[in-house]
């Protein structure tokens, strides 16, 4: 499975927008990019997922490279509620399983 | 929406018990999974079954075996529980092209 590299930790200040960011060098071309994010004591839920044009739903942005190398998931207005573990992941079209990393810690300041 | 319930939130074993945990799903799913997640290794997967009766080993089999006798169910199971099996489980039901739906978890602590 190809991976994916997420910085560790992010903070940002509450009512600003968020821009968390993913790289997948070895993206294959039919690799889905999917979001995924963990609040404190409950199960990862679905964000967001594209493969190749940038995509927008109620709850984020999703941004992709010219290349898929790389991709940004946008909060345009980060709350308090948002703070949480964001997973940046690959599947591969036709494959149900998911890999997780470790993600990104997001820390949102008030 | 797609609901899947864990049937427990906090679980205490002790060694070498046989232990069972539970996974419903009410969509009528096909494809289910267990995961475990541990500080600092992120989510794992443990198996995975795409139909009844179906399973496959996902990353970290040793110690477990899985259970599908009805759709909407996967049960986990730990033949003989160890202390290194102490771990928070995920049950997760494959919902369509948006991927995932999670249970909330279950925290198993083995004493």
């Amino acid at each position: 499975d190809a991976k994916t590299t997420q910085p560790n930790s992010m903070e940002s200040n509450e009512e600003e927008p968020v821009h968390l960011p993913c790289n997948h060098s070895t993206i294959s071309g039919t690799d889905y990019i999917h979001w995924y994010r963990q609040l404190p004591s409950q199960g990862p839920e679905y964000v967001i997922h594209g493969l190749t044009s940038n995509v927008n739903n109620r709850m984020a942005s999703l941004a992709i490279a010219e290349d898929r190398k790389s991709s940004t998931l946008i909060l345009h207005r980060a709350t308090l509620r948002d703070a949480a573990v964001y997973y940046c992941i690959l599947r591969r079209g036709g494959n149900e399983k998911l890999t997780f990393g470790t993600g990104t810690r997001l820390t949102i300041i008030p | 929406d797609v609901k899947v319930t864990q049937s427990s939130r906090y679980l205490v074993k002790r060694t070498g018990e046989k232990v069972f945990l539970e996974c419903v799903q009410d969509m009528d799913h096909e494809n289910m999974f267990w995961y475990r997640q541990d500080p600092g290794l992120g989510l794992r997967l443990i198996y995975f079954s795409y139909d009844v009766k179906m399973k496959e080993k996902g990353d970290i089999p040793e110690g477990y075996s899985v259970s599908r006798e009805k759709k909407e169910r996967f049960s986990l199971i730990l033949e003989s529980a160890s202390t290194n099996q102490t771990s928070m489980y995920l049950c997760a039901s494959y919902t369509g092209p948006e991927g995932y739906t999670f249970g909330s978890g279950t925290r198993l602590t083995v004493v």
